[in-house]
């Protein structure tokens, strides 16, 4: 079954910590996204990657920091430095960068505690 | 002013009831239309992409007004499992790549 899995569903984590968030598709897709969601605002950009080893900020990267080795995998890092991290992060992905729509995984809901 | 508007509601109609969201968009470059629904606590799930001429898909009729860059979904016979939000978002070009702008989200409560 083709898809996005994300890894947490769940996690919390003590402030000054730096935690990685998983994002792994099997979609064969070449364009993949990070997204954050706060309650009452759309969804913001963080990163966002078209190929293997190249990788953009989006509108928010201050605080994150990604990698694209494997064309499947796009892990966030949420560092010491992101002012305020406690959100919903989504991954997606989607063919290509051009007009098409993404799809999502389930979404980690990170906390700090 | 944001880039995608919408009226986040909350919409609260009975079943069987005809429900309409709108959508404004600010940036006339914008290329493809999309209207996503997502569940409490779920990710986004695409419902349906918004064509110039207009598309339905069962109950659901989505339109696309370029002129006055102006998006709809139109809900018949609601269903209490239509009951979630609809994130209305559009597919620009910037620098480079296509850049998917979400609105804030259109809340919808269908009761019995």
């Amino acid at each position: 079954d083709g898809g996005i899995t994300q890894s947490p569903k769940y996690l919390f984590r003590k402030e000054g910590q730096n935690v990685t968030l998983s994002c792994e598709q099997n979609l064969n897709h070449d364009a993949m996204y990070w997204y954050r969601q706060d309650p009452g605002q759309g969804l913001r950009l963080i990163y966002y990657s078209q190929i293997v080893n190249d990788f953009q900020k989006g509108d928010i990267a201050e605080g994150y920091s990604v990698s694209r080795e494997k064309k499947e995998s796009f892990p966030l890092t949420v560092t010491s430095a992101q002012k305020n991290p406690t959100a919903f992060y989504l991954c997606a992905s989607s063919i290509d960068l051009g007009p098409t729509e993404a799809f999502f995984g389930q979404g980690t809901r990170l906390t700090v505690v | 002013r944001k880039e995608v508007e919408q009226d986040p509601g909350p919409f609260n109609v009975p079943e069987g009831a005809t429900v309409a969201f709108n959508c404004t968009y600010s940036n006339s470059a914008s290329q493809s239309f999309f209207w996503y629904r997502q569940d409490c606590r779920k990710e986004p799930k695409l419902l349906m992409s918004v064509y110039s001429s207009g598309n339905e898909d069962g109950r659901f009729t989505a339109q696309l007004n370029r002129a006055s860059q102006y998006i709809s979904l139109l809900i018949r016979d609601s269903k209490l499992s239509d009951s979630a939000t609809y994130l209305c978002v559009v597919n620009r070009r910037n620098t480079g790549f296509q850049k998917l702008v979400f609105g804030t989200g259109t809340r919808l409560l269908v009761s019995p």
